[in-house]
């Protein structure tokens, strides 16, 4: 069945290091990932998409890196903040396409220390 | 710019009762998405709607869930019969258009607590 899921259920990093959020999807036919941030109390945040026709798409601070051939995904902040603590998700969009319905993984959490 | 508008962002309901929750997309956004969260998960799609229409129901419970999405005013996703089961966190996202974007913009959630 497909699944997407994450490595590792919390990530805890020092401010001003880099964070690497993993990220294993099953789907091959998924073309479209996205990560999204979710605050306590708030709705998943857009961070950065990528098209499985790229490997790699930078943003502001982050890096989203794409491996076909082992089916991963990463997220990479630069220069981590506090700010950028929450709850990272990683969503593919299976093998339907272009639907909008998209595979959420379980999140991690990234706890940055001051 | 106002993004995806959901209300309430709390909503207590005693077993038996009935929840409905609302949600405006983004302006210019024609198509609603309803995905469910439930403590320390990742969020599962619902449904798929479009102005009138139902165009993915696959995550819909068959009993006691509905949406719709009429031509004027805020998409409704309404839970009869609420069971304690039912709380969680209730998110809408829209986006611009099928095929050439998927990029979905979420509203805060409805907290769904039955009591």
């Amino acid at each position: 069945g497909e699944s997407v899921g994450l490595h590792l259920p919390t990530l805890s990093v020092q401010e001003g290091d880099n964070s690497i959020i993993n990220c294993a999807y099953s789907n091959s036919a998924s073309d479209y990932f996205i990560w999204y941030k979710q605050e306590s109390g708030k709705g998943p945040q857009f961070i950065i998409d990528i098209r499985s026709n790229m490997d790699k798409r930078q943003g502001q601070r982050v890096t989203v890196l794409l491996n076909k051939t082992v089916k991963h995904l990463s997220l990479q902040i630069a220069a981590t903040q506090p700010g950028d603590s929450a709850v990272y998700f990683c969503a593919e969009n299976g093998s339907l396409g272009n639907t909008g319905k998209l595979i959420f993984g379980q999140g991690t959490t990234l706890q940055v220390k001051p | 710019n106002a993004g995806v508008m959901q209300n309430p962002r709390h909503l207590v309901r005693r077993r038996g009762q009935e929840a409905r929750l609302r949600c405006s997309p983004m302006k210019g956004h024609s198509h609603v998405y309803w995905y469910r969260q439930l403590p320390e998960e990742g969020l599962k799609f619902m449904v798929y709607l479009q102005k009138e229409n139902i165009i993915d129901e696959s995550g819909m419970p068959k009993e006691r869930f509905s949406a719709e999405f009429p031509k004027e005013g805020p998409s409704i996703l309404r839970i009869q019969q609420v069971v304690r089961g039912d709380s969680a966190a209730y998110f809408c996202a829209s986006s611009s258009e099928q095929g050439s974007n998927e990029k979905l913009f979420f509203g805060s959630g409805t907290q769904l607590s039955v009591l």
